[in-house]
Order: structure tokens, then sequence, then C-alpha cells
């Protein structure tokens, strides 16, 4: 089975900072790779899908990038609102996703 | 507007068994493919099932196969989870999803393409323990 490893686990940062998070899959998943937004006590968000598509209404200063084994999420200017965990899922039928990045105020 | 609505949880003995649901509506079910995935307290999303649109396929997690099935009823547009020989470590919050987009292949074929998951439930909450 394929596994996703997320890292880091825990990123410290302020309003404005520009941060980025990785994501790594144990075997080539093309890009079929997605990335989600969860905040407590919610569902998660649907971000991107396809390593870099942004979902319609996903501010553009979330981005993404990669294809194979190794893909990363970058938000350009951190704002308030994106403090949360973030979640990558390989999806292909099975599913799989990392551990999950938190992005707390530091 | 899509919403997706678990039932069928609580609390139950290891050994035991639990039947979730997801009631569907807002839009075709039965043109999309579906997923349960579930959340221990404190931690990460892990994926537990998949079933295709028809429901001919289905996939699972290696930590549930065996002890979990999973089934829909297109008619009825709900989709079902049933968990048998239940463990601590299936204590967790169960959320019903939504593949984005329907498929007109079936995964099997090289015309196949992936979508991620577009629309989750608000959970159902396992809690298993003696």
């Amino acid at each position: 089975d394929i596994q996703m490893t997320q890292s880091p686990s825990t990123l410290s940062a302020s309003v404005g900072d520009r941060v980025t998070m990785t994501c790594r899959a144990s075997q080539n998943i093309r890009g079929w790779l997605a990335w989600y937004q969860q905040k407590p006590g919610k569902g998660p968000k649907l971000l991107m899908y396809e390593a870099s598509k942004l979902i319609s209404g996903v501010p553009s200063r979330f981005s993404g990038s990669g294809s194979g084994t190794e893909f990363t999420l970058t938000i350009k200017s951190l704002q308030a609102d994106d403090f949360a965990t973030y979640y990558c899922q390989y999806y292909k039928g099975y599913s799989a996703f990392g551990g999950g990045t938190k992005v707390e105020i530091k | 507007d899509v919403q997706l609505d678990e039932s069928g949880g609580g609390l139950v003995q290891p050994g035991g068994s639990l039947r979730l649901s997801c009631a569907a509506s807002g839009f075709t079910f039965s043109r999309y493919e579906m997923n349960w995935v579930r959340q221990a307290p404190g931690k990460g999303l892990e994926w537990v099932s998949y079933i295709s649109s028809s429901g001919s396929r289905v996939y699972y997690a290696d930590s549930v196969r065996g002890r979990f099935t999973i089934s829909r009823d297109n008619a009825d547009n709900s989709l079902y989870l049933q968990m048998d020989s239940l463990r601590v470590e299936d204590t967790a919050l169960y959320f019903c999803a939504r593949v984005s987009s329907p498929n007109s292949y079936d995964i099997s074929t090289t015309y196949y393409v992936p979508y991620p998951f577009d629309f989750w439930g608000q959970g159902s909450l396992v809690y298993v323990s003696s």
C-alpha cells in the first residue's frame, strides 16, 4: 500500500509569512495528490487536486507543486484564517492521507 | 445543496458490531463514487473504504479489511459501513465523503480519471470500549 508522509508535523508562523510544507509518497503516484485544510471540530475542506489545481473559491495565496513522490503546499502570505491542519491525500480508488501539518501561531 | 448525513454511531464493546449509514441528498447519488474516512480523537485522517458508483467495486484499508463491509443503496441514496469485530483502536469519528466528479469509466480501465473528495458529512462517533 502507498504511504504518505508529511513534514513538518507542526509549523509555527506569523501572519504574512510564507510557509511551505512537504508531502512524500512511498511510491510514484504521478499527480494524484490533493490537499485539505481542517479546522477543529470541522470536516476537511478540499483546497487543491492533481497536485497544483486550485479549487474554485480557494484564495490564490495557496499553491501546490510536485509530481511522482514529492509534493509541496505553499501559502504565500499567511492569513489569520489559515491557521489549521493541512493534509495531503493520494486518491485513486485506494486512498491514503498524510499525518498532517499543523500550522500554529508563532 | 449537497448534504451527507451520517448516523448509527455509538458506544460498543470490543468484538461488537455497528452499522453506519450516510444519507445523501442534493445530487444524483448513483453517479458518484463514495468513501468512508475516520479520524481518531486528536489524530489525523485515515481512509477506510471506497465503493464505486454501481457498488460493484470496493476497496478497504488493511486495518479494516475482513472486518468492515461497505455497501450502498442507490434507490435510497444511502451509503453504509457494516463494522464487525470492533476493536478499541476503531474508536473514531467516521465521515462519509463524496468523490468530486462522476466517472464514466470503471476504475480498472485506463480511461478512469481519479478525483478527490469534495463533500464530507459531519461525522458519526464510534466509541469502542468495555
